[in-house]
């Protein structure tokens, strides 16, 4: 079935630094990649929509020069975090997109990164 | 403005009952599709059951039913014969036909506990 790889699932960096989250879909074309961010106990909160070749659409109050999205591909979409502070300690989870496919109703999540500033 | 309502954030259940999480939409949309997703403490988001706005019966996977009530704008869960293992988040979710994009549109969650 389609499957979303998502890496790293844990990342420990040091204040200041750029941490790369990767997502590739398996087996199928991710059109659209979603970007979440969840905070503790609380629901997802979309950060930016990326579609394959354009640029990302982010959410309003969402620093597009922190949160680097990248889809330069269908099967592969990438966020960095640039410049990490600790208040950018969260879990960030992808989804992708597929419009050709019916499993799982066309969405795909990842597993999710836990990142931690420190 | 697309908007979901999930007004329990905590629900308990002994093992083997069944237990009903509540989710109320709003939108202006004719045609929209309801989601659910179970989020365990792993992280993972699952995908659990789907329903359309113009499916005229409710939809069944499992022990998870969701009970669509259009004119009053719910969409609740209905999990039977619960297990330890359905503890967890659950996240009921919306895409309006005119999403841009498809996005979801996500309730704030209810963390169910099944108890022994």
């Amino acid at each position: 079935g389609a499957v979303v790889s998502q890496h790293p699932s844990r990342v420990i960096c040091k204040s200041g630094t750029s941490v790369k989250i990767e997502c590739r879909s398996l087996d199928f074309q991710a059109t659209t990649m979603f970007w979440y961010r969840q905070f503790p106990k609380q629901s997802l909160m979309l950060m930016a929509t990326s579609n394959e070749g354009s640029k990302a659409t982010y959410e309003q109050g969402v620093e597009k020069d922190k949160f680097l999205i990248n889809h330069a591909s269908l099967t592969l979409s990438t966020l960095t975090v640039t410049s990490a502070h600790p208040e950018d300690s969260s879990f960030y989870i992808c989804s992708a997109r597929d419009l050709l496919t019916e499993e799982n109703y066309g969405y795909t999540f990842g597993s999710g990164t836990r990142l931690t500033v420190v | 403005a697309q908007k979901i309502t999930q007004t329990q954030p905590g629900m308990f259940v002994q093992e083997k009952e069944a237990v009903t999480l509540d989710c109320t939409y709003d939108t202006s949309d004719q045609s929209y599709g309801l989601f659910w997703y179970k989020q365990p403490s792993s992280g993972e988001m699952i995908f659990l059951i789907y329903q359309g706005s113009y499916d005229e019966q409710n939809a069944t996977e499992g022990r998870y039913s969701l009970n669509f009530q259009k004119a009053r704008k719910s969409a609740n869960l209905v999990i039977s014969a619960s297990q330890l293992g359905d503890s967890a988040m659950y996240f009921c979710a919306m895409r309006p036909r005119g999403s841009t994009l498809g996005r979801l549109y996500f309730g704030r969650g209810t963390q169910l506990t099944v108890w022994p």
